[in-house]
């Protein structure tokens, strides 16, 4: 049973439009949640986080968003350019963990010119 | 970047023969963890390492095994390899850092024949 879910395997947007990529997960104890950005033959890179305590993190950019209620997750970018084209991950950590992250499948974001 | 080398990056091997994987950190770093990269799955936690010598399984850890003798190395090993295990294998280091990223190496391609 995933406990992280990506359920768009993919994304095709324009240059200078807004992408917005999705994750939803099951775990209320989940209290961090990470987006990595993953280029092919290369390991993830971290892109951005929030903590559960926030709505809203911003770098640059990246924006992301944390509903909880909902349990829904959301990393905007804005303009997309065609270096952005990559698989994002998303992921969560539990409480009291040893910074242990369970990981979504991944959406593959492809940035159109 | 953080400074992690995985080795080797490609490897090709047989059903039952033993396989070892090498993740060298230069970070100084508490926490290593290894990952696997499958189709659908995104990344899948193997075993983890919360100091020398002190391991723990992750979602993932049959047919596995890990040792951690010096804080810079973290090894794994496929005592049996199996068509199964033939995956992309990424370590991952944490600590230091509040914020609880994992920094990747770069990948080891394994193919189990």
């Amino acid at each position: 049973d995933q406990q992280v879910k990506q359920n768009s395997p993919s994304l095709s947007v324009q240059e200078g439009r807004i992408s917005i990529l999705n994750c939803d997960y099951t775990n209320s104890m989940f209290d961090y949640f990470l987006w990595y950005k993953k280029y092919p033959a290369e390991g993830p890179t971290f892109l951005i986080s929030i903590s559960s305590i926030k709505d809203k993190n911003e770098d640059g950019r990246f924006t992301v968003f944390l509903n909880k209620s909902a349990k829904h997750l959301s990393l905007h970018i804005v303009p997309s350019q065609p270096g952005d084209s990559a698989v994002y991950f998303c992921a969560a950590r539990m409480g009291g963990s040893a910074r242990q992250l369970t990981f979504g499948s991944g959406t593959q974001l492809t940035v159109l010119p | 970047d953080a400074g992690i080398t995985q080795s080797p990056r490609h490897k090709v091997t047989e059903t039952g023969t033993p396989v070892t994987l090498r993740c060298h950190q230069t970070e100084n770093h508490r926490y290593m963890y290894w990952y696997r990269q499958d189709p659908g799955h995104g990344l899948r936690l193997i075993h983890y390492s919360y100091g020398v010598k002190d391991t723990d399984k992750g979602e993932v850890s049959d047919g596995y095994s890990v040792s951690r003798s010096k804080t810079e190395d973290f090894l794994l090993t496929l005592e049996s390899a199996t068509s199964s295990q033939t995956s992309v294998y990424f370590c991952a280091i944490s600590g230091g850092s509040p914020f609880n990223e994992q920094f990747f190496g770069p990948g080891t391609r394994l193919t189990v024949l």
